[in-house]
């Protein structure tokens, strides 16, 4: 399996609501990346885990809350969220360092805050 | 973190060569890539070449690095249609950070 799904596809929620993305790889990866994606512009890291440790937070408002509950799995809960977090929220994953460092990503959570 | 410039648009015709152009900040860089993005979709990584390297070829693609003026292009031989996307230069930062380019949109022309 070379691939990382990321589910929903597509996200509607409200300021209030309390919504989670999920994302998933079984290439025995062990770093895992959460990126924003505005339209017209390059992803940008939000947060890496590396070994389902959190080390890298790119000063992420606290709305955003990652968690890696296992080797394989990676989510991003989301609350109170604004209007400007709309976005495609993209998953990533990777070898650790010592390697090339590429990352297989997967296809998105297009996210609508409304 | 570090600024990696692209220009916006190229526009080709189908059969022509593409060739995209990358230029980056960090010397010290050891990893550089390209990734394409179709619309709504994830990055697929295309290609990546290592600091040591002035080019490397895989199939269609042809990546050249000028470390000097810290310059990297990537070229598509024989564009297809189904080549158009967005491509993404990006450099490696550290042992986990990868910094992405503002993209180039290919436009293949039928």
């Amino acid at each position: 399996d070379t691939e990382v799904t990321q589910t929903p596809k597509h996200l509607v929620m409200g300021m209030t609501n309390k919504k989670s993305l999920k994302c998933e790889q079984h290439m025995g990866h062990r770093a895992m990346y959460w990126y924003k994606q505005k339209a017209k512009k390059p992803p940008e890291l939000m947060f890496v885990y590396s070994y389902e440790k959190l080390s890298i937070n790119e000063s992420v408002p606290s709305r955003f809350s990652p968690e890696c509950p296992n080797s394989s799995l990676l989510n991003l809960h989301l609350h109170a969220l604004q209007p400007e977090d709309s976005a495609l929220y993209l998953c990533a994953s990777g070898q650790q360092s010592g390697s090339t460092n590429e990352q297989f990503f997967g296809p998105g959570t297009r996210l609508t805050v409304l | 973190g570090e600024d990696v410039e692209q220009s916006l648009f190229l526009s080709v015709r189908e059969g022509d060569s593409s060739v995209i152009n990358c230029t980056y900040t960090d010397s010290s860089s050891t990893y550089l890539y390209w990734y394409k993005q179709e619309p709504g979709a994830g990055l697929q990584l295309l290609t990546y070449i290592f600091s040591n390297m002035d080019m490397k070829q895989d199939q269609r693609l042809t990546v050249l690095l000028n470390k000097k003026d810290k310059h990297l292009s990537l070229r598509i031989a024989d564009t297809q249609t189904g080549d158009s996307a967005i491509y993404f230069c990006a450099e490696r930062e550290g042992y986990q950070k990868v910094t992405f380019g503002i993209g180039t949109k290919l436009q293949v022309i039928p």
